[in-house]
């Protein structure tokens, strides 16, 4: 499994792109990355994953290096209900968390 | 909606008692996961069971016994609990590529 870091918080405003990275510089060639994130008080939520190509979906888009040791999440506009934490994972056989981001929006 | 099914919602129980989380899936997917959260933490794997009638150790097990007698059921046992285990625990189901996380159920371990 990679070991992903990721900053502890960050902060965005209302209607703003948000880019979120994530460093798993350990991944394997054949380890997925994937991004899921945990609102207040609720499970985690799938958000988006990848392997290589860059991947985009009706929540977000995933911005992946060519080497793969880093991948950018990307909340195109981000608004209110977007504030969570948001986990990057790098690994294929079983979702092992680290602390994530706090993502906060500010109206 | 398909989705996992967890039980209790929440709990309050008395240290040394036996305590058994139920967990049910509606997609009869193979891979099922526990994890526990506690307050201001990420989470962490507790047991997992890749199909029916396996189970394997998480990061963090000791304390804890799962069974998988069939797909759609996981239940995470505490054989005695103790206050360390008060958590919010998540059981999981993953299907193709994407986990599915229940609702949660937070115990209290007094």
């Amino acid at each position: 499994d990679a070991k992903t870091t990721q900053p502890n918080s960050m902060e965005s405003n209302e209607e703003e792109p948000v880019h979120l990275p994530c460093n798993h510089s350990t991944i394997s060639g054949t380890d997925y990355i994937h991004w899921y994130r945990q609102l207040p008080s609720q499970g985690p939520e799938y958000v988006i994953h990848g392997l290589t190509s860059n991947v985009n979906n009706r929540m977000a888009s995933l911005a992946i290096a060519e080497d793969r040791k880093s991948s950018t999440l990307i909340l195109h506009r981000a608004t209110l209900r977007d504030a969570a934490v948001y986990y990057c994972i790098g690994n294929t056989d079983k979702l092992i968390f680290g602390t994530g981001t706090r993502l906060q929006v500010f109206p | 909606i398909a989705g996992i099914t967890q039980a209790p919602t929440s709990q309050i129980l008395a240290a040394g008692r036996r305590m058994t989380l139920r967990c049910t899936q509606d997609m009869r997917h193979n891979a099922m996961y526990w994890y526990r959260q506690d307050l201001g933490l990420g989470l962490r794997l507790i047991h997992y069971s890749n199909t029916a009638g396996t189970t394997g150790k998480g990061e963090v097990p000791d304390g804890y016994s799962v069974s998988r007698a069939n797909t759609d059921d996981f239940p995470l046992t505490l054989a005695s609990a103790v206050p360390s285990q008060t958590s919010v625990y998540f059981c999981a189901r993953k299907g193709p590529f994407i986990y599915t996380f229940g609702s949660g159920t937070r115990l209290t371990v007094v």
